[in-house]
């Protein structure tokens, strides 16, 4: 157990609905980290957040969106989904937002099905 | 832009003979590396990492690997495998000096072990 959660563990829905994921940071962590792994994308980060604040941008696409809220938590937002969105989504995160030795931790991930 | 480069996209063997899955990547600066777990069904664990110091690493359940600055490559080894190792690895590296954090992950490597 790495220590961090994320919520819910399985999701199934519609094209063109929108879904929000949720994540908590281990204890002490500042910066959250999100990643899609998809079939065909492989592991691709999308977005990442330091103390509140977007930190870096990946290949996210223009109808996901992401905050952290005060108490650190982060919540990943995917609109308007298409059948393309169904990937496995996870969290990570860190002490530092950047700089040597500052490992990453995994979440459990959450499987996004959309039919 | 940092790139990974795993080049055994399966790799198929039985109980006890030995694993290499081979890892390269494309980043200029001081790096930080990784080799990533994924058991079947399950989330990424970190098998072991690479930030500073003797190049041979060891890691958890056996494994190590051997960070070649000339050759940019962090191979990953165990001279004896067992059923239980059947999953897909992943290479990660990060560069401090770039925005933000991020992992950039290797296209990943399904191992399957027989019995």
């Amino acid at each position: 157990d790495s220590g961090v959660t994320q919520t819910p563990k399985h999701l199934i829905t519609a094209t063109g609905q929108r879904v929000t994921l949720r994540c908590s940071p281990r204890s002490g962590d500042l910066s959250v980290y999100w990643y899609q792994q998809s079939l065909d994308q492989g592991l691709q980060f999308l977005i990442q957040y330091y103390n509140g604040e977007e930190r870096a941008k990946g290949n996210i696409l223009e109808r996901f969106s992401a905050q952290q809220f005060p108490d650190l938590h982060s919540e990943l937002n995917l609109s308007s989904l298409e059948l393309g969105d169904s990937a496995l989504y996870f969290c990570a995160s860190s002490v530092q937002d950047r700089g040597l030795y500052n490992e990453q931790f995994f979440g459990p991930g959450t499987r996004l099905t959309v039919l | 832009a940092q790139s990974v480069s795993q080049h055994n996209h399966h790799v198929i063997l039985s109980e006890a003979a030995s694993l290499e899955l081979g890892c390269n990547y494309s980043y200029g600066g001081t790096v930080n590396l990784f080799w990533y777990v994924q058991y079947p069904g399950q989330h990424l664990q970190l098998l072991l990492k690479y930030f500073s110091g003797d190049p041979l690493v060891k890691g958890i359940k056996g494994f190590e690997a051997e960070f070649i600055k000339s050759k940019f490559s962090f191979n990953l080894r165990k001279p004896s495998v067992q059923w239980s190792d059947t999953a897909e690895y992943f290479c990660a590296v990060n560069g401090p000096q770039a925005a933000g954090n991020k992992l950039t992950f290797g296209g990943g490597t399904r191992v399957l072990v027989k019995p």
